[in-house]
């Protein structure tokens, strides 16, 4: 079964400027969890989808959103694009496995915001 | 709220020597526990995961930890390290009710000397 797959793998953008990225899960599975990587803050939860409704958000501002399409592929927007969004942007699905949600991580998209 | 700790950022081990990553949470109730995995411009592999059916786990590539309720531990152990083990490695928390987003530590970077 293939894995989380996510496009594109390495992104270069300009302050001011948005960006979209995308996720495509392990087949089958419905919840899509996305997650933000920085030397400072390490890994931070950015928000879950499921059958097409965000179910959790974290503390991020509202310049981050996200949705999921009909297939459960997810994808993440970001606006007005800041020095301080360069990170490495994770993705991960997630299916019950007796009882207990196990997410199962992409490769992530490195963003580079000059 | 929930967090985790993760004692020492770098820990440095010879080839063959004992693996050691240690691993604290704070939860009013018992959490589900991971351990992931990450090798250099790669996501996140999950290693082993705890959902209370066993205090010891054993996960893949040789690396099982312990569940202790009353130390809030869970470290990760692996008897012998290879130098292929060379990677960082996250705890990370999720509840058993509610949201299911993870909360990770900051990490702890394994060098493996020949």
């Amino acid at each position: 079964k293939a894995g989380v797959t996510q496009t594109p793998r390495y992104l270069i953008k300009t302050r001011g400027q948005q960006v979209t990225l995308s996720c495509s899960p392990i087949s089958g599975h419905r919840s899509v969890s996305w997650y933000q990587q920085t030397p400072g803050q390490g890994l931070q939860f950015l928000f879950e989808y499921f059958s097409e409704t965000q179910r959790n958000k974290g503390n991020f501002p509202g310049r981050f959103s996200g949705r999921q399409f009909s297939n459960s592929r997810s994808e993440m927007n970001v606006s007005t694009l800041e020095l301080g969004d360069s990170a490495l942007y994770l993705c991960a699905s997630s299916i019950q496995e007796r009882g207990t949600d196990t997410q199962y991580f992409g490769p992530g998209t490195r963003l580079t915001v000059l | 709220a929930q967090s985790v700790t993760q004692l020492g950022s770098h820990v440095s081990v010879s080839e063959g020597a004992l693996v050691l990553l240690r691993c604290n949470y704070s939860s009013s109730v018992p959490p589900y526990l991971f351990w992931y995995v990450q090798y250099p411009n790669q996501g996140l592999q999950l290693l082993l995961k705890y959902t209370s059916a066993a205090t010891l786990v054993k996960g893949i590539n040789g690396f099982e930890a312990e569940f202790k309720k009353s130390e809030t531990s869970f470290h990760l152990t692996k008897p012998s390290a290879h130098m292929s083990d060379a990677a960082e490695y996250f705890c990370a928390v999720s509840p058993r009710a509610g949201r299911r987003a993870l909360t990770f530590g900051s990490g702890t970077r394994l060098q493996v000397q020949p």
